[in-house]
């Protein structure tokens, strides 16, 4: 069981604002920084966010993070098609000297 | 930035299996790398990762003692031996440098 909590679906229209949640605890969101992956059907994971709030190259300006206390958002606007994805938030914990994943978010474009 | 995993395959209960990943497109010894894998239909779990040197590796908790991570820096791979294999191991196991950039995995199947 993922120690870091995600919705396991999320839903929207092309156009629209949406946002998935991570929420973690002090040992790994609240005091690390949280990174963000798109995962295509049948494809390895893409990296979205990282550093909170910082995209590599490549990526759209419509995904964007943030975070509060030892939750972290993902926000996509202007919402299409193509961004219909499995998306999956992970962060270091320090007390399990890990790495964790999210359980992942199935994002539908309705 | 290129990652090519291999080795994987169908291996029966308690035996063992070596993946290895193949890197290019970067400097490899200047780089932490990680293996992830993903159960059949669900999501993703973080099962090791190894420093640049090769001086610290961490295992998640479901693998610790049974996988080992290594790698060898003359050759830019990256490898994972792992031994007392069961179903829940089944998965496709990615390599991924510093959880940056991912190759496209290699399935493992344990199964009588």
């Amino acid at each position: 069981q993922s120690v870091l909590t995600q919705p396991p679906s999320a839903s929207g229209t092309p156009g629209q604002r949406v946002t998935i949640s991570c929420t973690g605890s002090r040992s790994n969101i609240g005091s690390n920084n949280e990174y963000w992956y798109q995962q295509l059907p049948g494809t390895a994971p893409k990296l979205l966010i990282y550093r909170n709030n910082q995209r590599p190259s490549g990526v759209p300006d419509r995904f964007s993070g943030s975070k509060s206390g030892t939750s972290a958002y993902l926000a996509i606007s202007g919402l299409r098609s193509e961004d219909e994805a499995d998306y999956y938030c992970a962060a270091w914990d320090d007390i399990l000297s890990g790495w964790l994943f999210g359980g992942g978010t199935k994002l539908t474009v309705l | 930035v290129q990652l090519v995993e291999s080795g994987g395959g169908v291996v029966q209960p308690g035996g063992s299996l070596r993946l290895s990943c193949a890197a290019s497109g970067f400097t490899f010894t200047t780089s932490g790398m990680h293996w992830v894998r993903q159960a059949p239909g669900k999501g993703l779990e973080w099962v090791a990762f190894i420093r640049s040197d090769g001086s610290n590796k961490y295992y998640a908790d479901s693998v610790k003692g049974r996988f080992t991570i290594s790698r060898d820096n003359s050759k830019n791979a990256l490898f994972l031996q792992m031994n007392s294999l069961s179903a829940e191991d089944t998965a496709v196991y990615y390599c991924a440098k510093d959880l940056w950039f991912w190759g496209q995995g290699t399935l493992v199947t344990v199964s009588s």
